[in-house]
């Protein structure tokens, strides 16, 4: 069985910029939350995509977008981005939106914003 | 709005002596409670769900919807249970959003 994966491991991004961060999920999972990870504070959800399309956003303003795969992997695209969203950017896996309450989570990407 | 809170940032006990790590909820509908745990260069990982009443690795944790708490607690620390633990809260419904707390660092002394 495969873990969830993210990449890269870092990025560091200039103000006003645009980044994309990649995850891979768990084997067999169809659904992936993202959430954003600020020092010192506990993960904040983002959005969760399932079957391709968004299943539920945080609130975060719509500069954050993403995108899941027919293979279910997912991207987070962000743009103009600010000093704030400097943050560790989580991605879990799960089976299906109703089963997510058991969220299996990738090592994140740390992303800092200069 | 949902809301979870750790009083605690730092927690420290010696081996052996009972620990409780606290967390306090605000929500309106019946929520469900989790307890997520982060060990050193390990990933974020499920301990417990309210709704499954298991005991897993010893800790144990009950829903108090009187006093909207859900603490966490052991009655004998072990070295390997230093690690930061996240209270979560979900509403359920279509996505299973978890509302995590700020974390608590619990460092369990030899």
């Amino acid at each position: 069985e495969t873990g969830v994966t993210q990449s890269p491991t870092h990025l560091i991004k200039t103000r006003g910029q645009q980044v994309t961060l990649r995850c891979s999920s768990q084997s067999g999972h169809n659904t992936v939350s993202w959430y954003q990870q600020a020092l010192g504070q506990g993960p904040q959800f983002i959005f969760q995509y399932y079957r391709e399309e968004e299943n539920g956003r945080g609130n975060f303003p719509p500069r954050f977008s993403g995108l899941q795969f027919p293979n279910y992997s997912s991207e987070l695209n962000v743009n103009a981005l600010e000093l704030d969203d400097s943050a560790l950017y989580l991605c879990a896996s799960s089976q299906g939106p109703l089963n997510s309450y058991e969220q299996y989570f990738g090592p994140g990407t740390r992303l800092t914003v200069t | 709005a949902q809301r979870v809170t750790q009083p605690e940032k730092l927690l420290s006990v010696f081996k052996g002596a009972p620990v409780e790590l606290k967390c306090n909820y605000s929500y309106s509908g019946s929520p469900e409670l989790f307890w997520y745990v982060q060990y050193s260069r390990q990933r974020l990982q499920l301990l417990l769900r309210h709704i499954s009443r298991e005991s897993i690795k010893g800790f144990t944790a009950d829903l108090n919807k009187g006093e909207t708490s859900f603490h966490l607690k052991k009655p004998f620390a072990q070295e390997e249970d230093s690690a930061m633990y996240y209270c979560a809260l979900s509403s359920g419904g279509s996505n299973y959003k978890l509302t995590f707390g700020k974390g608590t660092l619990l460092t369990v002394n030899p």
